[in-house]
């Protein structure tokens, strides 16, 4: 089982260009999540999905729209980058909320200038 | 929401000491605490965690303990070795809500 996968590892952008992060997952998890990672903030839920074809907003949604099309894959994308998201963006996955356990991707690396 | 805090965000300590982090959260429903241990350029994994009805549990060299009246809870890692440095972050959830994560604890073991 390959588990969590992200592509791409690494991106950098222009501001406002655009882009999608593709999250893909195989042990047949129902929610998956979208976080960013930035010195010193923790992990922040950017948005997650309880299932195929839903989507709900995290702690910092905006500037940021998610997919879930299939229930092995969740896309993040942006439509105008902005230098403020420039970060690392993890992708994780679990068999359902409230108590268990979260399969982290690899993450990306996104620089915005 | 919950609210995570987390202290301290630097700990050194020499190899074979013990390390104790911290968390307190805010909302008192919340019975789920896990803490996750990221290496350098690595992701977060899950390396052990307590649900609100037990108030310590160990594996190995980790121990996690929860005091549900002061809304806290700590991780204690005993015998500390150079493999241990990373980053370790706690959370909290209640219920079928989402994980709220501490803001994290670099930690560095000293040979």
């Amino acid at each position: 089982n390959a588990g969590v996968t992200q592509t791409p590892k690494f991106r950098v952008l222009k501001t406002g260009q655009s882009m999608t992060l593709l999250c893909a997952q195989d042990m047949n998890h129902e929610y998956m999540y979208w976080y960013r990672q930035d010195p010193g903030m923790g992990l922040r839920l950017i948005h997650y999905s309880v299932g195929e074809g839903t989507t709900a907003k995290g702690e910092v949604p905006d500037g940021y729209n998610v997919s879930r099309l299939k229930k092995q894959n969740f896309l993040l994308g942006l439509e105008s980058a902005a230098p403020s998201q420039t970060s690392v963006y993890f992708c994780a996955s679990s068999r359902a909320s409230g108590g268990y356990e979260q399969y982290f991707g690899p993450g990306t690396r996104l620089t915005v200038t | 929401g919950e609210n995570v805090e987390q202290h301290p965000s630097t700990l050194s300590v020499q190899e074979g000491d013990s390390a104790v982090i911290k968390c307190t959260y805010s909302d008192s429903a919340s019975n789920y605490f896990p803490w996750y241990k990221q290496e350098l350029g690595k992701r977060p994994q899950l390396i052990i965690d307590i649900r609100s009805n037990v108030g310590e549990k160990k594996d190995q060299r980790i121990a996690v303990t929860l005091n549900k009246t002061a809304k806290h809870f700590s991780l204690h890692i005993t015998e500390t070795q150079p493999e241990d440095s990373a980053v370790y972050f706690c959370a909290a959830s209640k219920g079928n809500e989402k994980l709220t994560f501490g803001t994290g604890t670099r930690l560095t073991i000293i040979p």
